[in-house]
This record gives C-alpha cells, sequence and structure tokens, in this order.
C-alpha cells in the first residue's frame, strides 16, 4: 500500500534481548517520526528524522534505545537489553516535510517477557 | 485487537446528530494543530489540520475552530456517523507533535 508500513506487527521477546523494529515511510516523505502510546494515551514523541538526519533525539527514554535512517528512507528504532517496562505499542509516521500532516502507521506491538 | 482508550472522556451522541470535541493546549508558541481520529487497532489517522494564523478551518462534514486567546482547539462533526465511533486527539506542534488526552466518540444508532 501506500501508507507508513511498520514491521513486525507483533513482537515478543524475553527480557534482556534486543529488539528492531522496522518503519517503512510513504516514498517521498522527508520526515520520519517514532512514538510510543501506551493505552488510553496519545502517542509520545521518540525522535525524528529529516533525510537520513537525526533532529531530536530529546524523547528517547535513555541510551538503550536508538535509530537510525542511513539512507533518509526506511528507519530502525532499535532497542538493548530489553525490559519489562518497554513493552508498548511502538508507531512511526512521515510526513512530507516539517509541520505537514504527520501520517502513522498501524504500529508495532512490542511485549517484553 | 487493541484498545484504545479504555478509561478516556466519552462523548456520546445520536447517529445525525453533530459533534464537538474539545482539546486545551497547553503552549501559547505552538503554531500549529492536528486533529487525530484513532480506531482500535489501527494508528492515528490525520482528519484536519490549522495553523495558528488562522480560527477556522473547514473540511468534508468537519470544522477545526481555534482560539488562540484561551488555548482551546474544537473539532465539530456534523451529521455524526456510526463510523466516526472511535477516540480523537488533538495535536499541538512546538517542534514535535505533543498529543492531548483522548475523547472517545460513541455514536448510538
Amino acid at each position: 500500500g501506500a501508507g507508513v508500513s511498520q514491521s513486525p506487527r507483533y513482537k515478543v521477546t524475553k527480557r534482556g534481548q534486543d529488539v528492531a523494529l522496522r518503519c517503512d515511510p510513504i516514498s517521498g516523505h522527508v520526515s520520519l517520526y517514532w512514538y510510543r502510546q501506551a493505552l488510553g494515551q496519545g502517542p509520545e514523541f521518540l525522535t525524528y528524522f529529516n533525510y537520513e538526519a537525526q533532529q531530536d533525539k530529546s524523547g528517547l527514554p535513555n541510551d538503550r534505545f536508538s535509530a537510525e535512517r542511513p539512507e533518509g528512507s526506511i528507519s530502525t528504532l532499535t532497542i538493548q537489553r530489553t525490559e519489562q517496562r518497554d513493552s508498548a505499542m511502538y508507531r512511526c509516521a512521515s510526513s512530507s516535510r516539517e509541520n505537514q500532516p504527520q501520517h502513522f502507521g498501524d504500529g508495532t506491538r512490542l511485549s517484553i517477557l | 485487537g487493541e484498545s484504545v482508550g479504555l478509561h478516556l472522556p466519552t462523548l456520546s451522541v445520536q447517529e445525525g446528530d453533530n459533534s464537538i470535541i474539545n482539546c486545551a493546549y497547553s503552549n501559547s508558541a505552538s503554531d500549529y494543530f492536528i486533529w487525530y481520529k484513532q480506531e482500535s487497532g489501527k494508528g492515528p489517522q490525520f482528519i484536519i489540520d490549522i495553523r495558528s494564523n488562522m480560527d477556522k478551518r473547514q473540511g468534508q462534514r468537519v470544522t477545526v475552530l481555534l482560539n488562540k486567546t484561551v488555548k482551546h482547539l474544537s473539532l465539530q462533526i456534523a451529521a455524526t456517523q456510526p463510523g466516526d465511533s472511535a477516540v480523537y486527539f488533538c495535536a499541538e506542534n512546538i517542534d514535535k507533535l505533543i498529543f492531548g488526552t483522548g475523547t472517545r466518540l460513541q455514536v448510538f444508532p
């Protein structure tokens, strides 16, 4: 489809493992955003990119979280040494450029056992 | 599937009535606002946006009103339909999007 695509849809892993979540933005979109959403709440900003440059990572909870977008298209959010508190829905969004409507994917539901 | 908004403020309306969903934002420097609709198991879906140099913007069956004096945003849905049932979020842009507390809209036949 033409929308934002995230994979996997669901990820279950044991505490201490590393996980990588993938986001494929809408073709041609310059800006790509990562959010985390808890049940009953709106998405909470983690980090964003313009092209391949990470512009703001102030929302990343700690240094176990990192993100990259090496070719300015697909992005990966990596969580190292996962903990149970990392369990959440992780969402990606993209926009044609900054300050334009962000379009969201259906997310990756991460469960840490 | 995922259940969004288990304990959110809820607005219940009858099919065909108009709905008004309100949102208070926090930062007077915000220059861009967006309304999103989120159905269970799905990501937020863009509905309509408005820039701070406007106070009203209309789309198809939806109108957004912005009152910068009191930092208030509202979403009006005309002739509400069962398919409008969802959780609605407003978001303000201050370098990044900050989402408000959602409102669950329930439409009864």
